[in-house]
């Protein structure tokens, strides 16, 4: 089974600021990750779909890039909408649809 | 609106069994893949069971495999969540999950609101 790791397992950041993380696949998955964040007591949402692709109502703040497996998320200025913990989810190859173990973005 | 419901959720004692429900609303609910992920309390998301629009196909994950079972019915746009033989490390809140297409090349574009399960003696 393919394993996603993350990076950082938590970070800490102030309004405004450009955040980066990663997710890093235990094997080349090609552009086939997926992003999603949730915020506290509610169900998770997509936002980034085959590495790059924004899902349809998202904010271009957030951003995907990578290929193999090796890939990022990028938001270009943290609002306060964006503290939440964020997961990213190969599907390339299933069963299983591995996640990651999540990035909890907090407020500095 | 496109509405993921899920319904069927509570406390049970191991061994037990429940059926989760998953009513959908405001798409053609026949030809979307459908998913159950769950997730247990401060952890992160684990996949639980894919269904095919027909049914004709189906998975599981190893952690439910051969206790849970998926199924739909595309008459009445619903999912379904047949657990048994339940443990405690089932104790989750369970989401009703839609595949965005393209064999999930797309992602899992709209989820439930989630019904929580807890198992305990």
């Amino acid at each position: 089974d393919i394993q996603l790791t993350q990076s950082p397992s938590s970070l800490s950041a102030s309004l405004g600021d450009r955040v980066t993380i990663t997710c890093r696949a235990s094997q080349n998955i090609a552009t086939y990750l997926n992003w999603y964040h949730q915020q506290p007591g509610k169900a998770p949402k997509l936002l980034i779909y085959a590495t790059s692709s924004l899902q349809s109502g998202v904010s271009s703040r957030f951003s995907g890039s990578g290929s193999g497996t090796d890939f990022t998320l990028t938001i270009s200025s943290l609002q306060p909408e964006d503290f939440a913990t964020y997961y990213c989810q190969q599907s390339y190859s299933t069963p299983p649809y591995t996640f990651g173990q999540g990035t909890k973005v907090e407020i500095k | 609106e496109v509405q993921l419901v899920e319904s069927g959720g509570g406390l049970l004692q191991p061994g037990g069994s429940l059926r989760l429900s998953c009513a959908a609303s405001g798409f053609t609910f026949k030809i979307y893949e459908m998913f159950w992920v769950r997730q247990a309390p401060g952890k992160g998301l684990e996949w639980v069971s894919y269904i095919s629009g027909s049914s004709s196909t189906i998975y599981y994950a190893d952690s439910v495999k051969g206790r849970f079972t998926i199924s739909r019915d595309n008459a009445k746009n619903s999912l379904y969540l047949q657990m048994n033989s339940l443990r405690a490390e089932d104790t989750a809140a369970y989401f009703c999950v839609r595949g965005g297409g393209a064999g999930t090349a797309y992602g899992f574009d709209i989820w439930g609101q989630g019904t929580r399960v807890t198992v305990s003696s």
